[in-house]
């Protein structure tokens, strides 16, 4: 069980579209859904915690109008990438977690969006 | 402040122990974790350690904290191929759900 799905797994794109990475729990419901950011060779940077039907929170030096996150259902989080530029071109990955702040809380990764803007 | 570090890199050979690293800023972290990345995928928590426990041991996988230095390390028994990949340790400041990674400790096992 805690399986965690991305779609698309990759995707390149234009200098200036957009593009929309979805990230669903396929066999629990989550209430609180993470989306990072990967680097090559680098360590996972939080984006921002996404809870189901609130604002998102973004973490500081994350653009909001830039990286738009919906979290519509306890099953599924939306992150575009609008007005997409090369040098957003990176390994995003999802996490999605049933638990509260005071308690043993996994998270559960999906397997990542490889993003290519030409 | 968060900052997590881990040496860059291990190399090992197969059936040896391998020593992964972690130290940490956040002395109120509650749960500290080791996940392993395999090229291109995401993420799978391989153990965690509860903040008021010295040591845990499951299998071939032994985490020791010493809160007091706040270092965090991670013994693979038995050191298989199948085990290189990326190692990240991760803490979880309380209160918080986020997650704080370190910077990764490639492990490369050689036959």
């Amino acid at each position: 069980g805690a399986v965690v799905s991305q779609h698309p797994s990759w995707v390149i794109c234009k200098s200036g579209t957009s593009v929309k990475i979805e990230c669903r729990s396929l066999d629990f419901q989550a209430t609180t859904m993470f989306w990072y950011r990967q680097f090559p060779k680098q360590s996972l940077m939080l984006m921002a915690t996404s809870n189901e039907g609130s604002k998102a929170t973004y973490e500081q030096g994350v653009e909001k109008d830039k990286f738009l996150i919906n979290h519509a259902s306890l099953t599924l989080s939306t992150l575009t990438v609008t007005s997409a530029h090369p040098e957003d071109s990176s390994f995003y990955i999802c996490s999605a977690s049933l638990g509260t702040s005071d308690s043993y809380n996994e998270q559960f990764f999906g397997p990542g969006t490889r993003l290519t803007v030409l | 402040g968060e900052d997590v570090e881990q040496s860059l890199f291990l190399s090992v050979r197969e059936g040896d122990s391998s020593v992964i690293n972690c130290t940490y800023t956040d002395s109120s972290s509650t749960y500290l974790y080791w996940y392993k990345q395999e090229p291109g995928a995401g993420l799978q928590l391989l153990t965690y350690i509860f903040s008021n426990m010295d040591m845990k041991q499951d299998q071939r996988l032994t985490v020791l904290l010493n809160k007091k230095d706040k270092h965090l390390s991670l013994r693979i028994a038995d050191t298989q191929t199948g085990d290189s990949a990326i190692y990240f340790c991760a803490e979880r400041p309380t209160g918080f759900q986020k997650l704080v990674f370190g910077t990764g400790t490639r492990l490369l096992v050689s036959p």
